[in-house]
């Protein structure tokens, strides 16, 4: 089974500045996706990013980038220019991949409560 | 841009009563989710469908749970007999191949049970 470790709660930053947040997983999957989603207190969950396993080059999304280390079985999400409008919690998610079974499932972590400060 | 709707927003239901929770995927998804969430807790997956049958369940998932997918566009979530736990946030999801796997989430279902 895949396990997605969180190990910010919270977390804040000032506006404008930069914010990086951490996630690490486990797992003995070859084949997988992580994603960061969004969660602002209306409770949508939001893609911010995806990242397959099989690539080397970082994912970016215009401020939101990651680092991915498959070795370390680290992905952490790198926001930069911070809005008001990232205050949301964040989930770092990993999904693998079946062939044929008809399931991708997310595995959640317990997620970041990120708050932009003025 | 097409989005996965939801309804109802809220839905609150007494200890032991049978509830609907409506979805309505992108129209040309073919993988289908629902998943909960405990209020400050993490989003856990309950069910997975596709090609008209539950293709992975969670242990969450347990035989008051089931979903139907009965005409070609709505895909529901039904509770038989609803417990004081399963007050949570249940969100609908929906993917495709194309789409590179990525799931779009519907705006979610408020369940509370009294």
């Amino acid at each position: 089974a895949q396990t997605v470790t969180q190990s910010q709660p919270e977390m804040s930053v000032q506006e404008a500045e930069t914010v990086t947040l951490s996630c690490t997983y486990d797992t003995s999957e070859n084949n997988y996706y992580l994603f960061w989603y969004k969660q602002p207190p209306s409770r949508q969950m939001i893609l911010v990013i995806r990242q397959e396993a099989y690539k080397q080059q970082n994912a970016t999304e215009n401020r939101f980038s990651v680092n991915f280390q498959k070795a370390a079985k680290s992905f952490s999400l790198k926001i930069s220019d911070s809005q008001l409008g990232d205050t949301a919690m964040y989930f770092c998610a990993f999904m693998k991949l079946y062939s044929g079974a008809g399931s991708y499932q997310l595995t959640f972590g317990k997620g970041t409560k990120l708050s932009v400060i003025p | 841009e097409p989005e996965v709707t939801q309804t109802p927003s809220h839905q609150v239901t007494q200890m032991g009563q049978e509830v609907i929770l409506r979805c309505v995927p992108i129209s040309n998804h073919l993988y289908f989710y629902w998943y909960r969430q405990i209020l400050g807790q993490k989003v856990e997956f309950l069910v997975s469908f596709y090609n008209n049958e539950i293709s992975e369940k969670s242990e969450i998932f347990d035989d008051q749970f089931s979903v139907e997918r009965p005409d070609g566009s709505n895909f529901t979530l039904k509770i038989r007999s609803t417990k004081l736990e399963d007050s949570a946030m249940y969100f609908c999801a929906s993917s495709s191949l194309a789409g590179g796997y990525e799931q779009y989430f519907g705006p979610g279902t408020r369940l509370t049970v009294t």
